[in-house]
């Protein structure tokens, strides 16, 4: 089982800062990754697919970049609605993994 | 609009079944694969289970592997999951999750408790 590892765990942060959030895979996912936001009582919402591919709908402030085991989220400018929980999750192999999530909250 | 509605939720004792229910529109359900995702209460995401748009792979998660079935209707635009020998750890809210990973329905709670 491929094990995916978030950090931080947390992070507190101003609306309008740069935020870069890791994710870490135990064995190669090539670019078969992805990045959700969760905000309280909702599903997740796919954000970037591919590793750095922006899902349909979601703003260019979202970035992703990175290949094999080492991936970043990258919100180049807080709003509001992005203080929320983030997990990555990896498509290369099953069982299919998600991370256990940073959580973006507001400082 | 793509809408995806999971029922079947319920308190229930430990040892016990329970069917959940996915009802899809708005998209050629026959076209796509689909996950289960759980989510027990505070906690992350833990993928569960695939079946591909045709039946002919399924996948688990070892965490239910033996006691969890899915499968589906296409005539109905329908998936589901059986789940049989209910653990407490499978309190969750269960969700059903297209392949393309980007609609989600708002999930079904499984809460399973003496």
């Amino acid at each position: 089982e491929i094990v995916l590892t978030q950090s931080p765990v947390t992070l507190s942060l101003s609306p309008g800062e740069r935020v870069t959030l890791s994710c870490r895979a135990s064995q190669s996912v090539r670019s078969f990754l992805a990045w959700y936001r969760q905000k309280p009582g909702q599903p997740p919402r796919l954000l970037i697919y591919d590793a750095s591919t922006r899902a349909t709908g979601i703003p260019a402030r979202f970035s992703g970049s990175g290949s094999g085991t080492d991936f970043t989220l990258t919100i180049s400018r807080l709003e509001p609605e992005d203080f929320a929980i983030y997990y990555c999750q990896q498509r290369r192999s099953w069982p299919l993994t998600f991370g256990g999530g940073t959580r973006v909250e507001i400082k | 609009e793509v809408q995806l509605v999971e029922s079947g939720g319920d308190l229930v004792q430990p040892g016990t079944s329970l069917r959940l229910s996915c009802a899809a529109s708005g998209f050629d359900f026959d076209e796509y694969d689909i996950n289960w995702v759980r989510q027990a209460p505070g906690k992350g995401l833990e993928w569960i289970s695939y079946i591909s748009a045709d039946s002919d792979s399924i996948q688990y998660a070892d965490s239910v592997k033996g006691r969890f079935t899915t499968y589906r209707d296409n005539a109905r635009y329908s998936l589901y999951l059986q789940m049989n020998s209910l653990r407490a750890e499978d309190t969750a809210v269960y969700y059903c999750v297209p392949g393309t990973w980007n609609y989600w329905g708002q999930g079904t709670l499984v809460t399973v408790s003496s």
